[in-house]
């Protein structure tokens, strides 16, 4: 059973231009969440996705924006890069907890995408 | 605010030794989640553990544990008889109970265990 896969796991850019990232969730998720871990950081978070729209933002520019497709797999959006987005994206993918016994907060990452802005 | 402070950034120790991960949160909620995620090399964020608010006993899971004491806002984790496997960053994180993907993390641990 597969668990998250992100792609590419690498990625330079130059500053200014725009990148796109990918995440497939866990089989059986459909919620999918994107951090922003900076080198020798905690992640933090961007983005949460499910039933096709945003759902919850953390404290990110407009630069940033995701989208989620009908099959749960995710994009993450940024345009404008800037030296500072270099880090190493995360994507967290859960069950959705739906109100009855046995609430499933497992939250599943994958091994991100490492993105370096020059 | 919701915050979470790993006070210790980096520790190192000899195999077969205790250590000890300090936590400790805030939050205004009643009710939270709080999480331990291992980080190997590789990346990925490796789920340790999950604790309700409601729920205060300590857990023990093999070498592992963890202390939780609500009155001190703090989640200790122990790791008991160190192996040089278990050298990884160490993030504690909290999350507000209820249908949301923001999980808050503290700053994180890198645990160096020494043969």
């Amino acid at each position: 059973d597969a668990g998250v896969t992100q792609s590419p796991t690498h990625l330079i850019k130059t500053r200014g231009q725009q990148v796109t990232l990918r995440c497939s969730p866990k089989s059986g998720h459909d919620t999918v969440s994107w951090y922003q871990q900076a080198l020798g950081q905690g992640p933090q978070f961007i983005f949460q996705y499910y039933e096709e729209e945003e759902r919850q933002r953390g404290n990110f520019p407009d630069r940033f924006s995701g989208h989620q497709f009908p099959n749960y797999s995710s994009e993450l959006n940024v345009n404008a890069l800037l030296l500072g987005d270099s880090a190493l994206y995360l994507c967290a993918s859960r069950r959705r907890y739906r109100g009855t016994g046995g609430a499933d907060y497992g939250y599943t990452f994958g091994s991100g995408t490492r993105l370096t802005v020059v | 605010a919701q915050k979470v402070t790993q006070a210790q950034t980096e520790i190192s120790v000899v195999e077969k030794e205790d250590v000890t991960l300090d936590c400790v949160y805030e939050t205004r909620d009643t009710t939270y989640y709080l999480f331990w995620y291992k980080q190997p090399p590789s990346g990925e964020l490796v789920f340790l553990i999950r604790r309700n608010s409601f729920d205060e006993q300590n857990e023990i899971s093999g070498r592992y544990s963890w202390n939780f004491q609500k009155s001190t806002s703090s989640f200790n984790f122990t790791i008991t008889a160190s192996q040089v496997v278990d050298s990884a960053v160490y993030f504690c994180a909290l999350s507000p109970l209820g249908n949301t993907g923001k999980l808050i993390f503290g700053q994180g641990t890198t645990l160096q265990v020494k043969p």
